[in-house]
């Protein structure tokens, strides 16, 4: 039961280089999302995605884009790391088939520290 | 505008005490949802319970329990009898149809 699948769990980059955190889910959700955790700040919606095919900023866009590849898989990507993304990032979904907001199931995690 | 607000930052009850986390919100929509999430130790995030704003019926889960009170805007989260294995940061959360907020929330430590 593997439920939502974050990759990489730690990553550490430079600033100005890129990355894609990869998120993937087995249970046939229509929606996921992708959620940045601050210290003292809760949880920000960065991008959100209710089907194939669609994507919709969040909260904190800037500086993200994302991909909803199929079903399952829904990946962010940082194109040039900037200090003030340091973060654990968390992937999320939810069975909700309109276009309702509502994390259900979520990763692990991927905390990410940009030097 | 949206706001959630957990006015508890930290608290610390000894095992077996109940122990409410209060979660005060504010919207001008008529229609909107209510959530609670755990965050353990361990880092995951897990969902506890969905309410709209239509639904004022408390509910109980096992040691855990709601109070959803429109009059004074608050979806207050009792757990009864709590256990170590409750310690974690509970968060607070609203939403409507495009977006949620989460409060900042309220780390609870069960003592033993």
């Amino acid at each position: 039961n593997a439920g939502v699948t974050q990759t990489p769990k730690f990553q550490v980059l430079k600033t100005g280089q890129s990355m894609t955190l990869q998120c993937a889910q087995d249970m046939n959700h229509n929606s996921m999302y992708w959620y940045r955790q601050d210290p003292g700040m809760g949880l920000r919606l960065i991008y959100y995605s209710a089907s194939e095919g669609t994507t919709d900023k969040g909260e904190v866009p800037n500086g993200y884009n994302v991909s909803r590849l199929n079903k399952r898989e829904f990946s962010l990507r940082l194109e040039s790391a900037a200090p003030s993304q340091t973060s654990v990032y968390f992937c999320a979904s939810s069975a909700e088939v309109s276009r309702a907001v509502w994390p259900q199931h979520f990763g692990d995690g991927t905390r990410l520290s940009i030097l | 505008a949206q706001k959630v607000t957990q006015a508890q930052t930290e608290i610390s009850v000894v095992e077996k005490e109940d122990v409410t986390l209060d979660c005060v919100y504010e919207t001008r929509d008529t229609t909107y949802y209510l959530f609670w999430y755990k965050q353990p130790p361990s880092g995951e995030l897990v969902f506890l319970i969905r309410r709209n704003s239509f639904d004022e019926q408390n509910e109980i889960s096992g040691r855990y329990s709601w109070n959803f009170q429109k009059s004074t805007s608050s979806f207050n989260f009792t757990i009864t009898a709590s256990q170590v294995v409750d310690s974690a940061v509970y968060f607070c959360a609203l939403g409507r149809d495009d977006k949620i907020i989460f409060g900042k929330g309220t780390r609870l430590h069960i003592l033993p």
